[in-house]
């Protein structure tokens, strides 16, 4: 069975500070690939990034970054420079090699004050 | 390129009423998905086709819900008759191939059962 755990129901901060969204997960598959996506208050889900289990190294893109440790099993987002558009809920979620069934985390809700 | 369009994007119905989601995915897309997204959760997959078969459908709940995708192109999603704990948003999703690992998401339909 698959579990993505995201203990941070709500972070809120004030524009330009940097801040962090953790992501733990669960599983017995050796390969599996790891996503974040972006839920603004219009309801669609944005793709941010794909992470195969294979690939640890960390990524950024931007403003955007990601933390990936095996060996903790967690998949961290840190935006940098926040902005009141990055407003929105993050989730992570997991999905098993040849698998089709996206495992989402519960999501964390940024709040971005001006 | 056009996205995944979903339609009606809200819907209030009475409970042990009838209703029906409908979904074109994007051009040419093979996959598509139903997501189930309860307040405050992350989506669960209700319903997965692969053309106009169904690959998954072990998390739909077979009494009330049903689905269909005759054509292989667009699909509807029917609940009957409806419970207050089918409200929720319903996210379509859709991808190129099957196993591909990008879900292309629609704006969903929110579902409110008085």
């Amino acid at each position: 069975a698959q579990k993505v755990t995201q203990a941070q129901t709500e972070i809120s901060v004030v524009e330009k500070e940097d801040v962090t969204l953790d992501c733990v997960y669960e599983t017995r598959d050796t390969t599996y690939y790891l996503f974040w996506y972006k839920q603004p208050p219009s309801g669609e889900l944005v793709f941010l990034i794909r992470r195969n289990s294979f690939d640890e190294q960390n990524e950024i893109s931007g403003r955007y970054s990601w933390n990936f440790q095996k060996s903790t099993s967690s998949f961290n987002f840190t935006i940098t420079a926040s902005q009141v558009v990055d407003s929105a809920v993050y989730f992570c979620a997991l999905i098993r090699r040849a698998g089709n069934m996206l495992t989402f985390g519960g999501g964390t809700r940024l709040m971005v004050k001006p | 390129e056009a996205g995944v369009a979903q339609s009606p994007r809200y819907k209030i119905i009475e409970k042990r009423q009838s209703v029906a989601f409908w979904c074109n995915p994007i051009s040419g897309h093979a996959t598509l998905y139903w997501y189930q997204q309860i307040l405050g959760q992350g989506p669960k997959l209700l319903i997965q086709f692969q053309n106009n078969g169904v690959v998954d459908d072990s998390q739909l709940p077979k009494d009330r819900f049903s689905a269909e995708r005759l054509k292989g192109v667009d699909s509807t999603l029917k609940i009957q008759p409806a419970k207050l704990e089918d409200s929720a948003v319903y996210l379509c999703a859709s991808s190129p191939i099957l196993h591909s690992y990008e879900q292309y998401f629609g704006p969903g339909t929110r579902l409110t059962v008085t």
